[in-house]
């Protein structure tokens, strides 16, 4: 019954690699979002899509690509791994008039 | 200067005792605001969601907006040790339906039993 959920929880992978990490949320909202939080805390947007669009690009580097198969699902794909990516990533859904809902993150550690 | 200020704390304080946390804001758009608690290693959970300036109260938690000032506060009422957690304030131009929150850098809360 988990409304946001991510998956890998932990990924660790060497510079050069390419990952990907997963979020599906059944709460039915029709926005997701991708954040970055870093070793200090800090949450910061990545992207946004709406109903399958992306909305929201933030300033980053293009190794960065989401995608959205369907409003339910928003996965994060990134290339040739750098150690600054090394942070906690979280996905989050909302609707209107209502907060978002955050998944329970994807510690990334880049070696 | 950012966006967003949070004092990071640690803020200790004991069982039982009336926490307040505060943010301060640059960006006068900012109209919807939210608080979020974090667990260690956990994602942020939706405490309290305002729109505009005043007061919402839930349980033991208030959530104050004073837009004149660009200033918010995080009340909670009869601190327990499962309070102690990361508190982070958001916000956002518009409703957030649809747009990316800005959000403080969190103030660590310590509730010593």
């Amino acid at each position: 019954d988990t409304a946001v959920s991510q998956t890998p929880k932990y990924l660790v992978t060497q510079m050069g690699n390419d990952k990907s990490i997963k979020c599906e949320q059944n709460l039915g909202h029709d926005t997701m979002y991708w954040y970055k939080q870093d070793s200090k805390k800090f949450l910061k947007i990545m992207f946004s899509y709406n109903n399958k669009e992306l909305i929201i690009n933030e300033t980053v580097p293009n190794r960065f690509s989401p995608k959205s198969p369907d409003k339910a699902h928003l996965n994060l794909h990134i290339n040739s791994l750098e150690l600054g990516d090394s942070a906690v990533y979280f996905c989050a859904s909302s609707q209107e008039k209502r907060g978002q809902y955050f998944g329970p993150g994807t510690r990334l550690t880049v070696t | 200067q950012k966006e967003v200020e949070q004092d990071p704390g640690p803020l200790s304080v004991p069982e039982g005792a009336i926490v307040s946390l505060n943010c301060t804001y640059s960006n006068s758009a900012f109209q919807y605001f939210m608080w979020y608690r974090q667990y260690s290693r956990k994602g942020p959970e939706l405490l309290m969601y305002t729109y505009s300036s005043g007061n919402k109260e839930d349980g033991r938690f208030t959530a104050q907006v004073d837009k004149s000032s660009k200033y918010i506060s995080l009340f909670i009422r009869d601190s327990q040790p499962s309070d102690s957690a990361t508190y982070l304030c958001a916000m956002s131009p518009m409703d957030t339906g649809r747009r990316a929150l800005t959000f403080g850098s969190g103030t660590r809360l310590q509730v010593q039993p």
